[in-house]
C-alpha cells in the first residue's frame, strides 16, 4: 500500500539550533513531493517541492532548505533556526487522484 | 500560482443542521480537493473533484470547473465534523494551492 511518513512529530529547538525534517513514502517510485508549512491559524504555505531526486524547486525564500537523497525520501533542513521559523511542516505528495499529507510535525522554535 | 478564496471564514452551527462552504479560483484547475483538518492537524483528504459531483455519506461535493468555484456540503452536522475545512487546487505546474479555510463548529 502507498503511505508516507514523517518526523518527528513535535519538536522544540532554541534559536540558532540546526533543524533536519525527514519524510518519506512508501509504495511507490518517482513521486512528486512536497514541503508546506502552516503558520498559526493560517493556511498552508508551499516551500518545496521535487520531482525527482536531487531536483528541488524553492517557493520561498527563506532560511530553509530541502534536499532529496533518495527516490522516496524528502529532507528539510535549517542550518540555523529563527523564531519566525516555528510552525506545522507537512510533507505531501501527489498521486493519480491528488494529494496525501503527513501527519505533520509541529516546531516550536525558542 | 493560482489564489484561492474561501468562504465563509467560519461558521457556527448547531448539532444536526446542513451548510454549505464555498471556494472560488482565480483561474482554472486540474487538480482541486477538500481538506479537514483534525485536531491534531492531520490534514485528511474528503474529495478529489476537478469537475462534477461526489458524494461520501453526510459529505458530498460539487465543482463547476468552468465557472471556477467548488461547493462542499455538510448534511445532519455532528460535533465531529468541527474543524478547518481547507479546499485546494492546482494547475498545470501541480503545486497545490490553498485557501485559507473555514473554521467549522457544531455545538450539541
Amino acid at each position: 500500500s502507498q503511505t508516507i511518513h514523517q518526523w518527528p512529530a513535535t519538536l522544540v529547538q532554541p534559536v540558532g539550533s540546526p533543524l533536519s525534517l525527514e519524510c518519506t513514502v512508501e509504495g511507490t517510485s518517482n513521486p512528486n513531493l512536497y514541503w508546506y508549512r502552516q503558520a498559526a491559524g493560517r493556511g498552508l504555505q508551499l516551500l518545496f517541492y521535487s520531482v525527482g531526486i536531487g531536483q528541488i524547486s524553492s517557493e520561498v525564500p527563506q532560511n530553509l532548505s530541502a534536499s532529496r537523497p533518495q527516490d522516496r525520501q524528502f529532507i528539510l533542513s535549517s542550518k540555523k533556526l529563527l523564531l519566525s521559523d516555528s510552525g506545522f511542516y507537512l510533507c505531501a505528495w501527489m498521486t493519480g487522484v491528488g494529494y496525501t499529507f503527513g501527519s505533520g510535525t509541529r516546531l516550536t522554535v525558542v | 500560482g493560482i489564489q484561492v478564496e474561501q468562504s465563509p471564514p467560519d461558521l457556527i452551527l448547531q448539532e444536526g443542521a446542513n451548510s454549505t462552504l464555498r471556494c472560488n479560483f482565480s483561474d482554472s484547475v486540474n487538480n482541486l480537493q477538500w481538506f479537514h483538518q483534525n485536531p491534531w492537524g492531520q490534514l485528511i483528504n474528503l474529495f478529489y473533484i476537478p469537475s462534477g459531483t461526489k458524494q461520501n455519506g453526510r459529505l458530498s461535493a460539487t465543482t463547476v470547473a468552468t465557472e471556477r468555484y467548488s461547493l462542499l456540503y455538510i448534511s445532519s452536522s455532528q460535533t465531529t465534523d468541527s474543524g478547518v475545512y481547507f479546499c485546494a487546487g492546482s494547475s498545470n505546474d501541480y503545486k497545490l494551492s490553498f485557501g485559507a479555510g473555514t473554521t467549522v463548529t457544531v455545538r450539541a
